[in-house]
This record gives C-alpha cells, sequence and structure tokens, in this order.
C-alpha cells in the first residue's frame, strides 16, 4: 500500500512570512512528485512538479526533494492571503497514477 | 498550458436518476484519464483510470456497473452515475495525463458537483 502522509494543519502563517509543507511517502521506488493547490470548492492546479534530488524554484515557490528520507517539501516565500488554501502532494511511482496525500490547509493571515 | 473542462460544473438531480459528466482536454490528446471524487474535507479519491478505445481500470471498492466510464476520443471521456442516491452526492472531478516537458503530468478539470435529492 502506497502512502503519503501529510499533516493536515492548519498551518497558519503571517503575511510575508515563509510558509513550509512537508510531505513524506512510502514507496521508495516513486519517481515523480508533484504539488497542487486546491482552494476551497475548487479542483486542484498543479503548481510544482519535481523529479530529482535537490530545489527547484519557481517564483515564489521552491521545492525540495530528498529521496533517501522520502520526504519532499514545498516552501513559498513572501507568503500572500491569496496563498492560503489546501495544498495537496502527490507522489507517482511510474504508472502514471500518482498517491495523493490529504492535503495540508495553509493560513497566511494579514 | 494544457487544459481540461468538464460540464457540467452543477448538478442537482432526483434520486433514482442518471447523470452524465463530460471531461475534455482542449489543447492536447490525453489516452488516459482519471476520475476522482471528493467528500467535503476529504482527500481526492481516485475512482477509475479511462484510457482510450478500452475499458477503464476501477479502484477497489467502486461499482463499475454504477458508474460508467466510457472513453470514446483521445479528447473525451465520460462519467455516468446511474441511479444516483444522496450518498452519491459529492464533487467529481477529472483529469488528463499530458506532457510536461519529458514527463507525463496530471491536469485537472474544474470538477462538477453533484447534488443528489
Amino acid at each position: 500500500q502506497k502512502e503519503v502522509e501529510q499533516n493536515s494543519g492548519p498551518l497558519s502563517v503571517p503575511e510575508g512570512a515563509i510558509a513550509s509543507l512537508n510531505c513524506t511517502y512510502s514507496d521508495r521506488g516513486s519517481q515523480s512528485f508533484f504539488w497542487y493547490r486546491q482552494y476551497s470548492g475548487k479542483s486542484p492546479e498543479l503548481i510544482m512538479s519535481i523529479y530529482s534530488n535537490g530545489d527547484k524554484e519557481d517564483g515564489r515557490f521552491t521545492a525540495q526533494l530528498n529521496k533517501a528520507s522520502q520526504y519532499v517539501s514545498l516552501l513559498i516565500r513572501d507568503s500572500q492571503p491569496s496563498d492560503s488554501a489546501t495544498y495537496l502532494c502527490a507522489v507517482e511511482g511510474g504508472s502514471y497514477i500518482p498517491t495523493f496525500g490529504r492535503g495540508t490547509s495553509l493560513i497566511v493571515h494579514p | 498550458g494544457a487544459v481540461v473542462s468538464q460540464h457540467p460544473s452543477r448538478v442537482i438531480c432526483k434520486s433514482g436518476t442518471s447523470v452524465k459528466i463530460e471531461c475534455r482536454s482542449l489543447d492536447f490528446q490525453a489516452t488516459t484519464m482519471f476520475w476522482y471524487r471528493q467528500f467535503p474535507k476529504k482527500s481526492l479519491m481516485l475512482m477509475a483510470t479511462s484510457n482510450e478505445g478500452s475499458k477503464a481500470t476501477y479502484e477497489q471498492g467502486v461499482e463499475k456497473d454504477k458508474f460508467l466510464i466510457n472513453h470514446a476520443s483521445l479528447t473525451l471521456s465520460t462519467l455516468t452515475v446511474t441511479s444516483a442516491h444522496p450518498e452519491d452526492s459529492s464533487f467529481y472531478i477529472c483529469s488528463a495525463l499530458g506532457t510536461s516537458g519529458s514527463a507525463d503530468t496530471q491536469y485537472f478539470g474544474p470538477g462538477t458537483r453533484l447534488t443528489v435529492l
């Protein structure tokens, strides 16, 4: 049973701070890792994908992958209230069918 | 970027009726599409994987005779909830497998909120 674990939160950070979201996974054979953002009542939106160890930066977002420790994280710099949403971690092991975590609720307060 | 549409966005129906939801990839061809269901404050639950021209693969616990999936073309998959009951009320989301760079990525549709009275 492939598992993807996320702290459900909520994670509350002040505006302008760095929000750090973490995800661990059980399948060592996992190859592709994704972070999705989901606003309440909406479908998930892809934010970042990462495939190799290290950091990947895109604007205010940085994904970090450590396959040895089986975790992937998402950092959001200069957090804005509009970043308030649920962030889903998804892990895929070559079958094109990702396993989703339950998501972490992020609240950015002014 | 890859765009996936769903229709309708909302549907309210009476118990016992059937509801069809369409999922289209607008600017790319998708040989594989996925159907998810999400209850309030819960995670996405994969219902089935739909491959163009072949039968869908259903996840354990999902009734294939109740949730009919048809993937007749490379841009269209449909989910029909047959004899819907109030417990089928949920947020149904499709996704299509597209290519971003060198890797395959799922692109989600906007979702369909089904309410069965």
